[in-house]
């Protein structure tokens, strides 16, 4: 299986804040990276796919870069809403596995 | 809009079967673009895919849990299923069904979770 390696584990950041999150693979997997957001009690939701296309409807303070192992997920300016936890995942081959998630927290 | 939504029992006993069932509104389950996954959370940890499923029946399986997962589709009434035999404690999670989109990358499919049920816990106790 791939290992999906997110980093940190957590962060505390303020409201206006550019925060990068990394997500490391323990092996080549092209572009097949996607990003997900979390909410307490709230199910995951897409944000960015394919390692650096904003998913529908998503804020462009998000972005996402990389390719082979090494990725990144950007918010430019934080936005009250943004404290959440974050999740890689890659779709390169089976089984498909997620990051162990960056929890966001207010500074 | 699109609506996944996941039914079935919240408790579960040890040794028995969990069975699951999403039910998709507004859009079909029979379309060529998408498979449709079960993926659960355990209580305060990461999130870990369980399988998909085609509307033709074709399925991909997380191999940790192949040898006790099946998943089905109905699509008359435009569901898919999840069971999981011979729970422990360990099954214990919240699960949550999801649209399986098939994209393309450099190339190739590439798979993302692009719309998802609210998720239900079930619970492996006595």
């Amino acid at each position: 299986d791939i290992q999906m390696t997110q980093s940190p584990s957590s962060l505390s950041a303020s409201v206006g804040d550019r925060v990068t999150i990394t997500c490391r693979a323990s092996q080549s997997i092209n572009r097949y990276l996607n990003w997900y957001q979390q909410k307490p009690g709230k199910a995951p939701k897409l944000l960015i796919y394919a390692a650096s296309s904003l998913q529908s409807g998503v804020p462009s303070r998000f972005s996402g870069s990389g390719s082979g192992t090494d990725f990144t997920l950007t918010i430019s300016s934080l936005h009250p809403e943004d404290f959440a936890t974050y999740y890689c995942q890659h779709s390169y081959n089976t089984p498909w596995t997620f990051g162990q998630g960056t929890k966001v927290e207010i500074k | 809009q699109l609506q996944l939504q996941e039914s079935g029992p919240g408790l579960v006993k040890p040794s028995e079967t969990l069975s699951l069932t999403c039910t998709v509104s507004g859009g079909s389950i029979s379309t060529s673009s998408y498979y449709w996954g079960w993926i659960r959370q355990p209580p305060g940890k990461g999130l870990e895919w369980i399988g998909s499923i085609y509307y033709d029946g074709s399925t991909y399986f997380n191999p940790s849990l192949k040898r006790r997962v099946t998943i089905s589709t109905d699509t008359s009434e435009n569901q898919f299923s999840l069971k999981l035999s011979s729970v422990t404690a360990a099954d214990t999670a919240v699960y949550y069904c999801a649209r399986d989109l098939i994209g393309y990358c450099s190339g190739s499919t590439c798979h993302s979770f692009d719309y998802w049920g609210q998720g239900t816990l079930v619970t492996v106790s006595s």
